[in-house]
């Protein structure tokens, strides 16, 4: 079952300009929030987390946005540069269990110079 | 640092042949341990994952198999490979209530 959900399979974006990634989710016990940065062949690396007590995390260029009422989060970037042309997973997890996490399909981000 | 390395990194094997995968984690002790696959154009599947040496628990039916010999050695295998079995393998760690660390990656095409 799809408990998360990434619902774009791409986006396009020129260099510069705001990067909005989006993920839905179903699982109300979720309650801690990540975005994951994977390029070609390699592994997923980590790139921000949200906690559901908190509703904005912001790490330099990178915002996760989280709305419990409406079970979205999203990922801003700005501004995009081309290396962050990657696909991007949502991945969430209940409390205090790392066994749970569950991973969207993925958002590939193409950054145009 | 904590480092985790997999290997190897591309593998193409005949459909019925065995499959052995081999990860490692290095500068933790008493990590959780995982196994995902990444089918082409899709998320991340959790395959396996375990807590401590010889603890395996299972997500999906598979014809795959995990085992944990060692507290940072994780092992993928199977007996007979599926052509459905053709995917990207990640291990990953974690320590308590943390994000995950995934390794490099193997390719996996099954013929």
């Amino acid at each position: 079952d799809q408990q998360v959900k990434q619902n774009s399979p791409s986006l396009s974006v020129q260099e510069g300009r705001i990067s909005i990634l989006n993920c839905d989710y179903t699982n109300s016990m979720f309650d801690y929030f990540l975005w994951y940065k994977k390029y070609p062949a390699e592994g997923p690396t980590f790139l921000i987390s949200i906690s559901s007590i908190k509703d904005k995390n912001e790490d330099g260029r990178f915002t996760v946005f989280l709305n419990k009422s409406a079970k979205h989060l999203s990922l801003h970037i700005v501004p995009s540069q081309p290396g962050d042309s990657a696909v991007y997973f949502c991945a969430a997890k209940g409390r205090g269990n790392n066994n749970d996490m569950r991973f969207g399909a993925g958002t590939r981000l193409t950054v145009k110079p | 640092s904590q480092t985790i390395h997999q290997w190897p990194a591309t593998l193409v094997q005949p459909v019925g042949s065995p499959l052995s995968l081999e990860c490692t984690v290095e500068g933790t002790s008493n990590p959780n341990l995982y196994w995902y696959r990444q089918a082409a154009g899709r998320g991340l599947q959790l395959l396996f994952y375990s807590v401590g040496i010889g603890q395996i628990s299972s997500e999906v039916p598979q014809n795959l198999s995990a085992s944990r010999p060692q507290d940072r050695q994780f092992i993928l295998s199977s007996k007979k490979l599926l052509l459905s079995d053709s995917g990207f393998y990640l291990c990953a760690w974690s320590v308590g209530y943390n994000e995950q660390f995934f390794g490099p990656g193997t390719r996996l095409t099954v013929l």
